[in-house]
């Protein structure tokens, strides 16, 4: 099975801040990667897939890039309501989809 | 409007079965792959297993394989999971997810809104 791991596990910045979260794969996974942000007590909702492509209705501050083993998700100036914790997640077919450990983002 | 809604929270004791539901709407229920996740307190999401309802296909985490029991019925288009006997290391929250389709297989862009679970003596 394919591992995820992701880096920082916290991280405290400032509202305005540039934010950049780090997912890395056991084995390449081409560009199938997600992105996911839950807040507390809230469903995951789906900010990016195939490593770089922008769901729909998601603010353009965010944005994802890599392809193979190593991938970011970079929040470009945080606003209050990005507060939250953030999973990335392959989807290389059926490995099963993995989901990174997270990665909390907390008022500085 | 494609809807996931599932079951109330549910508080059980050791060793107890257990069924909760996930029912899809807004969306022909027999065509998309229904994932469950687990995210126990303090920890992270966990994928558990995906059923295509359309023929029952099913495919568990290795982790998760013969600890929990993944089924659909379509006829009232509502997905399941389910314990034959609890433990307490089972508390945790249970969110349903769909997939969306081929190729874009395994991204979950709509998700119930989850079901807790609690076992406690």
């Amino acid at each position: 099975d394919i591992q995820m791991t992701q880096s920082p596990s916290t991280l405290s910045a400032s509202v305005g801040d540039r934010v950049t979260i780090t997912c890395r794969a056991s084995q390449t996974i081409s560009s199938w990667l997600a992105w996911y942000q839950q807040k507390s007590g809230k469903a995951p909702k789906l900010l990016i897939y195939e490593a770089s492509t922008l769901q729909s209705g998601v603010p353009s501050r965010f944005s994802g890039s890599g392809s193979g083993t190593e991938f970011t998700l970079t929040i470009s100036s945080l606003q209050p309501d990005d507060f939250a914790t953030y999973y990335c997640q392959q989807h290389n077919g059926y490995s099963p989809f993995t989901f990174g450990p997270g990665t909390k983002v907390e008022i500085k | 409007e494609v809807q996931l809604v599932q079951s109330g929270a549910e508080v059980k004791k050791p060793g107890e079965s257990l069924k909760i539901s996930c029912k899809g709407s807004g969306y022909n229920f027999n065509n998309y792959w229904i994932a469950w996740v687990r995210l126990m307190p303090g920890k992270g999401l966990e994928w558990m297993g995906i059923i295509y309802p359309g023929h029952s296909d099913i495919k568990y985490s290795p982790s998760f394989q013969g600890q929990v029991t993944i089924s659909a019925d379509k006829s009232i288009s509502t997905a399941y999971l389910q314990w034959s006997r609890l433990k307490a290391s089972d508390s945790a929250m249970y969110y349903c997810a769909r997939s969306d389709r081929y190729p874009l297989f395994g991204i979950f862009n709509y998700w119930g809104q989850g079901t807790p679970v609690t076992v406690s003596s």
